[in-house]
């Protein structure tokens, strides 16, 4: 069975501070998606990164930053200088594929962010 | 392009009464579809998926069922809703590229 654990359930920072939301994961399949998704108060879910098992190269886009490492089973999310748009729950997940029944995400509970100005 | 559409946005119900959301999907064939439910403060949790019409996989038990009549809907539905039922719902599809997600129902029941 697939697990992902975001054991941080709330974090407060102040703007422009640097913030690091975990991620631990398990799975026994070989290939596995992982998987950062932002949910806004408005409640819809905005996608914000995908990495495959095969790629454990760190990736950064803009102020976000992801570091993937298989050997302790986490994908762990950074935001660099905080703004107070950035204030959201953050969910971790991970599937075991794209298509059929392996397909089917499986969430964190979700990390509460808030950034003061 | 690919998109999702799902309704109504809100919506308030009292205890016992039916309920059917509907979820459709633009661009694309044959997708995998999902329904996934959020209880207050708590996380998602998948309810059901389709690999096909007429496919309906079943993840937890509970006061609700899906349908897939066609191709590109998805149905969630339930003959009596309980206060337990109230929660954000998600219907999503997926491809190679990825996960698309609806902007959801807020369900409460009253």
């Amino acid at each position: 069975a697939q697990k992902v654990t975001q054991a941080q359930t709330e974090i407060s920072v102040v703007e422009k501070e640097d913030v690091t939301l975990d991620c631990v994961y398990e799975t026994r399949d070989t290939t596995y998606y992982l998987f950062w998704y932002k949910q806004p108060p408005s409640g819809e879910l905005v996608f914000l990164i995908r990495r495959n098992s095969f790629d454990e190269q760190n990736e950064i886009s803009g102020r976000y930053s992801w570091n993937f490492q298989k050997s302790t089973s986490s994908f762990n999310f950074t935001i660099t200088a905080s703004q107070v748009v950035d204030s959201a729950v953050y969910f971790c997940a991970l599937s075991g594929g794209n298509t059929g029944a392996n397909s089917k995400l499986t969430f964190g509970k979700g990390i509460t962010l808030s950034v003061r100005p | 392009s690919q998109t999702i559409h799902q309704w109504p946005a809100t919506l308030v119900q009292p205890v016992g009464s039916p309920l059917s959301l509907e979820c459709t999907v633009e661009g694309t064939s044959n997708p995998n579809l999902y329904w996934y439910r959020q209880a207050a403060g708590r996380g998602l949790q998948l309810l059901f998926y389709s690999v096909g019409i007429g496919q309906i996989s079943s993840e937890v038990p509970q006061n609700l069922s899906a349908s897939r009549p066609q191709d590109r809907q998805f149905i969630l539905s339930s003959k009596k809703l309980l206060l337990s039922d109230s929660g954000f719902y998600l219907c999503a599809w997926n491809d190679w590229d990825g996960y698309t997600f609806g902007s959801g129902t807020r369900l409460t029941v009253v």
